[in-house]
């Protein structure tokens, strides 16, 4: 069974271009979560999904951040119009329906480092 | 609103020795949930620990502990008979209810743990 796949794995982008992050979560799992990692901190949440919905964006910035899960293939993370301020790690992790393991915990993928010159 | 606080950006430890890492939060909700998550030089997020709120036990998985004191709203990961391959950066993370959008992970700033040989 393999685990939550992301990539690019390290991505470069000069200012103003377009960066697009791809998860696919683990097999069998509904839930996707996108964080943010800046250097020397730990984890933001960014977004939560499930398949073709956004159940909490509370933590995107309001302008140039997009997510979606689709139907079919990978969650996708958008960034337009990337500003050096973006550069971080982005982390996908995945989880299973309500209802499997007591807990639910969060399986993360390898994340992608986003470097914007 | 929840907050997690890990007071110790650094640890050291000797091998084979015990070290605890310490990790506090806050929160208003009834149920929740407190893992821990270690992040080696490779940068990936490996699960190590899970204490439900609800929980009498304290949570054990293998050399890993976690000294749960509701009261203090303390959840503090022992890490026993530590390895070379323990130094890492460590994470708190807390979870609120399963229900709904309390599903994202808030997290604490982590604690560098290197382990001497």
């Amino acid at each position: 069974n393999a685990g939550v796949m992301q990539n690019p794995r390290h991505l470069v982008r000069r200012r103003g271009q377009e960066a697009r992050l791809r998860c696919s979560p683990m097999k069998g799992h509904s839930h996707v979560y996108w964080y943010r990692q800046l250097p020397e901190e730990g984890l933001k949440f960014m977004v939560y999904l499930q398949k073709e919905n956004i159940i909490d964006e509370s933590g995107m910035p309001k302008e140039r951040f997009s997510a979606e899960f689709p139907k079919e293939g990978p969650s996708i993370l958008r960034i337009q119009q990337v500003v050096r301020g973006d550069s971080a790690a982005y982390f996908c992790a995945s989880s299973p329906p309500v209802g499997g393991r007591p807990y639910n915990e969060q399986f993360f993928g390898p994340g992608t480092r986003l470097t914007v010159l | 609103a929840q907050k997690i606080t890990q007071t110790q950006p650094g640890m050291f430890v000797q091998e084979k020795e015990a070290v605890t890492l310490d990790c506090t939060y806050d929160t208003s909700d009834q149920s929740y949930g407190l893992f821990w998550y270690k992040q080696p030089s490779s940068g990936e997020m490996i699960f190590l620990i899970y204490q439900g709120s609800y929980d009498e036990q304290n949570a054990t998985e293998g050399r890993y502990s976690l000294n749960f004191q509701k009261a203090r709203k303390s959840a503090n990961l022992v890490i026993s008979a530590s390895q070379l391959g323990d130094s890492a950066m460590y994470f708190c993370a807390m979870r609120g209810g399963n229900a709904g959008n309390n599903r994202k992970l808030i997290w604490g700033l982590g604690t560098s743990l290197a382990v001497n040989p």
